[in-house]
């Protein structure tokens, strides 16, 4: 079945350290995106890619860091820059027009 | 870029009730837009959407919206609410090739009994 997949469900990172989520897509989509939800906040934009080895900053990339030598991936990496990292993030993907497609989300936790 | 604005990041309504969630959108060409719904701990699901053409869509789950170029608006609707309603409900407009998607705040949708 086509869809994006986004792993683990569930990530505990010590203070300090570099994580790193993984979004994969088979839906052949141009475009992918990552997203950051806190409580009563919405949705925020941390990058997005619209093709392979192109990316840019959304509205909250500080301490955050990307890459898309695939078109089907786009993992996000947390750094130890990041001072709050603890949120649910979500991945979608989407091309021409379209909706967004998402992935069922991470949510981080730091211990 | 494309952007939304949804009116209440809070609404309650009695079961039974008519749903009325509000999203108003500002561009200068009509885009195309969509209505999505999450639930707790999960990823955000594709409720309805205005591409071309008719401009009252159905959705699932007996949801509606009308696309109203003349009020910038793309309204959610329900005749009757269900418990199982109650989510976090997002207006977006459509991923492009040149652009981000933003996304607006949400309202989270509460039914009561």
């Amino acid at each position: 079945d086509g869809g994006i997949t986004q792993s683990p469900k569930y990530l505990f990172r010590k203070e300090g350290q570099n994580v790193t989520l993984s979004c994969e897509q088979n839906l052949n989509h141009d475009a992918m995106y990552w997203y950051r939800q806190d409580p009563g906040q919405g949705l925020r934009l941390i990058y997005y890619s619209q093709i392979v080895n192109d990316f840019q900053k959304g509205d909250i990339a500080e301490g955050y860091s990307v890459s898309r030598e695939k078109k089907e991936s786009f993992p996000l990496t947390v750094t130890s820059a990041q001072k709050n990292p603890t949120a649910f993030y979500l991945c979608a993907s989407g091309t021409g027009n379209t909706e967004a497609f998402f992935g069922q989300g991470t949510r981080l936790t730091v211990v | 870029a494309q952007s939304v604005t949804q009116l209440g990041s809070h609404v309650s309504v009695s079961e039974g009730a008519l749903v009325l969630l509000r999203c108003n959108y500002s561009s200068s060409v009509p885009p195309y837009l969509f209505w999505y719904v999450q639930y707790p701990n999960q990823g955000l699901q594709l409720l309805l959407k205005y591409t071309t053409g008719a401009t009252l869509v159905k959705g699932i789950n007996g949801f509606e919206a009308e696309f109203k170029k003349s009020e910038t608006s793309f309204h959610l609707t329900k005749p009757s609410a269900h418990m199982s309603d109650a989510a976090e409900y997002f207006c977006a407009p459509a991923c492009t090739s040149y652009d981000k998607v933003i996304f607006g705040p949400g309202t989270s949708l509460s039914v009561i009994p």
